[in-house]
Order: structure tokens, then C-alpha cells, then sequence
């Protein structure tokens, strides 16, 4: 199983500023097979980014994805109000598909 | 539109057992793998398992193996869920996902069902 480790749990941050996420794989993944996911109470998930880099449709050019291999980083260069929540990194790279446990970004 | 409806929230008793339902619209049902993730209060998501709907294969997570089945119904594009033998940490809310075509993401959600045991 492919562990992914998330940092920091949580981030504390306000409106404007940059923030920077870290998703760290157990063994190597295939960049095509990362993603992140945007998560808000009582609501569901909502993918963000594919294939380590690739916007959704829809996702705002503020969120952007970069890494290979075992790191990746998920940044949200300028946050919004809207865009306080949990953010998970997930493989599917291989079974059994894993989530990284969350990074919570905060106000 | 692409749409995943899921059925409404349970209360079980545990040793019980639930069967959660998602149906899909928008796009061909069996040309998409439909996964099941969990999550409960306080943790992260955890993926269950993965059904074909067009040949109906299936891979389940080992730590849902023996307790988890999934079954669909082409007829009407919707994908089921049942989980047995319910303990109180069973409690969560379950999501159904799309994975993308390209099989490299979940590209779109239900809206999740919350399932509460207790006795």
C-alpha cells in the first residue's frame, strides 16, 4: 500500500497570502496518478488537480500542482475566503487507491 | 450534467446492515469505474472498493474485505454499497466517485450518505 503523508495538518494563514501544501508518497508514483481534492463540510470532495499538474475544468488558476516521484506540492497562490477547507492528495497509482489524511487550511 | 445522487442517511443498529445506492446520470453508466469512500467523523477519507459496472469486477480494500459488497444495476444506472455486520466505527458519511476516464482521478461525487450505528 502506498502511504501518502501529508503536511503541514494545518495551516493557519489569511486571505491574500500563499499557501503551500506537501504531499509525500511512500514509494515512487507515476505523476499521472496524483491528485488533490478540495473538501468543505457536508459537502463532496471536489477535484482540483489531476495528473499532478492539471487544473479541473473549472478550478481557478490560483491553484496549481507540481511534483513527481515520491513529492508533491498543491499551491493556492493568493486564498480567497471560499477556499478554506480540506485538501487531500490521493494515488491511484496503484491498488489500493490511498488518501493522504488531509491538510486543513485555516483562517 | 454529470450527476451522482446518493440515497438519504441510515440509522443501524450494530451486527445490522445498510445498502446505500447511487445513481448516476449525465454520461454512459458502464463506461466508468464507480468507487466507494468513507469518511469517518474526524478522519480522512478511506478508500472501500471499486466496482466495473460494466462487467461487474470488483476490488475491495482489504480492511473492508468480507464485510463489503458491491452490486449495480445497468438497467438504471445506479451502483450499490451494503456493509455488514456494522460496529459503531462504522459511522461516517459514504461517498460515491466517478473515476475519470483516463482512470487517474475522481472526476465527480455523490453527494454522500450518512450512516450512523448505534445501538
Amino acid at each position: 500500500e502506498i502511504v501518502l503523508t501529508q503536511s503541514p495538518g494545518t495551516l493557519s494563514l489569511s486571505p491574500g497570502e500563499r499557501a503551500t501544501l506537501s504531499c509525500r508518497a511512500g514509494q515512487s508514483i507515476g505523476s499521472n496518478y496524483l491528485a488533490w481534492y478540495q473538501h468543505k463540510p457536508g459537502q463532496a470532495p471536489r477535484l482540483l488537480i489531476y495528473g499532478a499538474s492539471t487544473r479541473a475544468t473549472g478550478i481557478s488558476d490560483r491553484f496549481s500542482g507540481s511534483g513527481s516521484g515520491t513529492d508533491f506540492t498543491l499551491t493556492i497562490s493568493r486564498l480567497e475566503p471560499e477556499d478554506f477547507a480540506v485538501y487531500y492528495c490521493h494515488q491511484q497509482n496503484n491498488s489500493p487507491w490511498t488518501f493522504g489524511q488531509g491538510t486543513r487550511v485555516e483562517i | 450534467q454529470v450527476q451522482l445522487v446518493q440515497s438519504g442517511a441510515e440509522v443501524k443498529k450494530p451486527g445490522a446492515s445498510v445498502k446505500v445506492s447511487c445513481k448516476a446520470s449525465g454520461y454512459s453508466f458502464t463506461r466508468y469505474y464507480i468507487h466507494w469512500v468513507r469518511q469517518a467523523p474526524g478522519h480522512g477519507l478511506e478508500w472501500m472498493g471499486r466496482i466495473n459496472p460494466n462487467t461487474g469486477g470488483i476490488n475491495y480494500a482489504q480492511n473492508f474485505q468480507g464485510r463489503v459488497t458491491m452490486t449495480r444495476d445497468t438497467s438504471i444506472s445506479t451502483a450499490y454499497m451494503e456493509l455488514s455486520s456494522l460496529r459503531p466505527d462504522d459511522t461516517g458519511v459514504y461517498f460515491c466517485a466517478r473515476e475519470s476516464y483516463s482512470g487517474n482521478c475522481f472526476d465527480y461525487w455523490g453527494q454522500g450518505n450518512r450512516v450512523t450505528v448505534s445501538s
